[in-house]
């Protein structure tokens, strides 16, 4: 059961363009998300996270929005820039937020950010 | 503040043979996970522990594999005997206390063939 879904495998974009990452969820007790960003030969890097109580989270270039009636969220980077591209992951805390439980991740998608 | 310590960063065994991965986690993170995360999909907790108790073992393969933490510190994973499905990245990950973001090491890279 595969409770964090992310359906893109792969994403290309233009240098200076948005890259938009979705990732759907089918637990309504989910409150709390996590986007981590992988380098090859590296360890997920955490970049942003929003509480279910925002529908709009802002870190710099990277901004994530929540739809919890759609159980849909998205990243989106602008402008992106060749160093963005990585394996980014959506996850959720199975507990939900306060709670250091295991993470629920999505399979990932592959950015790649073309000069 | 150092990050989340693990090793070796690869490691190359035939079936049926062991292997043991250790982890050092961020200094004052009581909570240790270790995940494996096979190629194209997301890490997937293997087993959880809150200082040196243990939280969540539920998907761990106790037939073979096997976790500890003494002292409430380092960790150590080991599987025994190894089998070619094993071939996966292991990545230790820590937490601070009540802490939803989890910090992730750079994992160990196992092939088993």
């Amino acid at each position: 059961d595969q409770q964090v879904k992310q359906n893109s495998p792969s994403l290309s974009v233009q240098e200076g363009r948005i890259s938009i990452l979705n990732c759907d969820y089918t637990n309504s007790m989910f409150d709390y998300f996590l986007w981590y960003k992988k380098y090859p030969a590296e360890g997920p890097t955490f970049l942003i996270s929003i509480s279910s109580i925002k529908d709009k989270n802002e870190d710099g270039r990277f901004t994530v929005f929540l739809n919890k009636s759609a159980k849909h969220l998205s990243l989106h980077i602008v402008p992106s820039q060749p160093g963005d591209s990585a394996v980014y992951f959506c996850a959720a805390p199975a507990g939900g937020s306060g709670n250091t439980g295991k993470l629920i991740f999505g399979q990932g998608t592959t950015l790649q950010v073309k000069p | 503040e150092a990050g989340v310590a693990q090793s070796p960063r690869y490691k190359i065994i035939e079936k049926r043979q062991s292997v043991a991965f250790w982890c050092n986690p961020i200094s004052g993170h009581a909570t240790l996970y270790w995940y494996q995360q096979i190629l194209g999909q997301g890490p997937k907790l293997l087993i959880q522990f809150q200082n040196n108790g243990v939280v969540d073992d539920s998907q761990l393969p106790k037939d073979r594999f096997s976790a500890e933490r003494l002292k409430g510190v380092d960790s150590t994973l080991k599987i025994q005997p190894a089998k070619l499905e094993d071939s996966a990245v292991y990545l230790c990950a820590s937490s601070r206390p009540g802490g939803e973001t989890q910090y992730f090491g750079p994992g160990t890279r196992l092939l088993v063939l």
